[in-house]
């Protein structure tokens, strides 16, 4: 059974930092790994994909690495905003059909 | 583009009563659709799935059931609520690609239904 594991729980920084959420899961026989942003009472939203064939991806200033043989994921945030508070879900798609999620990250950037 | 629209957004609704929350998807054909939870300080989990019409897959033994009457609507049904039926509902959709059984092109999530069950 795939289990996904975020660290940390929690993260504080002052706006301006760069900061790394990390993601790991225990059955690397994945299609792909997809990072979500959570607000408050809302949906989620995607923010990258990586399919199990690439090694990262980049949208503005976010960047998500993929090493599917030892089952780890990482999003790095650079430069930080109070506008990137919220919480970070990551998500592995495998052969079962389903998306299988971390717990998450809850990120509060700080002016 | 394609959209997702689930409602209402936030429903109150007394132990015992029914329950109906829809979702539909736009600007596509034929997507997987799924119906998942999150409850109060949990992870999310799914609950159902489905690949096309009438074609439902049960994640977990529970008290609701879901149902898709037509291509691009998923509706997610209870004769009666309990009170651990509370959470945030979320519909979502995908497809599938060649690359085999479960490969997809990402999933997209719809803004969520939170409902409490009193």
């Amino acid at each position: 059974k795939q289990e996904v594991t975020q660290i940390p729980a929690a993260l504080s920084v002052p706006e301006g930092e760069n900061l790394v959420l990390n993601c790991s899961f225990t059955d690397s026989a994945i299609y792909n790994l997809q990072w979500f942003r959570q607000d408050p009472g809302k949906g989620l939203t995607s923010l990258l994909l990586i399919q199990s064939s690439q090694r990262e991806q980049t949208s503005g200033r976010l960047n998500a690495s993929l090493d599917k043989s030892s089952g780890r994921s990482t999003l790095y945030i650079a430069a930080s905003q109070p506008g990137d508070s919220a919480t970070y879900l990551c998500a592995v798609s495998g052969t079962a059909s389903k998306l299988t999620f971390g717990t998450g990250t809850r990120l509060q950037v700080t002016l | 583009s394609q959209t997702i629209h689930q409602w209402p957004a936030t429903l109150v609704q007394p132990v015992g009563s029914p329950l109906s929350l829809e979702c539909t998807v736009e600007g596509t054909s034929n997507p997987n659709l799924y119906w998942y939870r999150q409850a109060a300080g949990r992870g999310l989990q799914l609950l159902f799935y489905s690949v096309g019409i009438g074609q439902i897959s049960s994640e977990v033994p529970q008290n609701l059931s879901a149902s898709r009457p037509q291509d691009r609507q998923f509706i997610l049904s209870s004769k009666k609520l309990l009170l651990s039926d509370s959470g945030f509902y979320l519909c979502a959709w995908s497809f599938w690609s060649s690359a085999g059984p479960g490969a997809n092109y990402g999933y997209t999530f719809g803004s969520g239904t939170r409902l409490t069950v009193v």
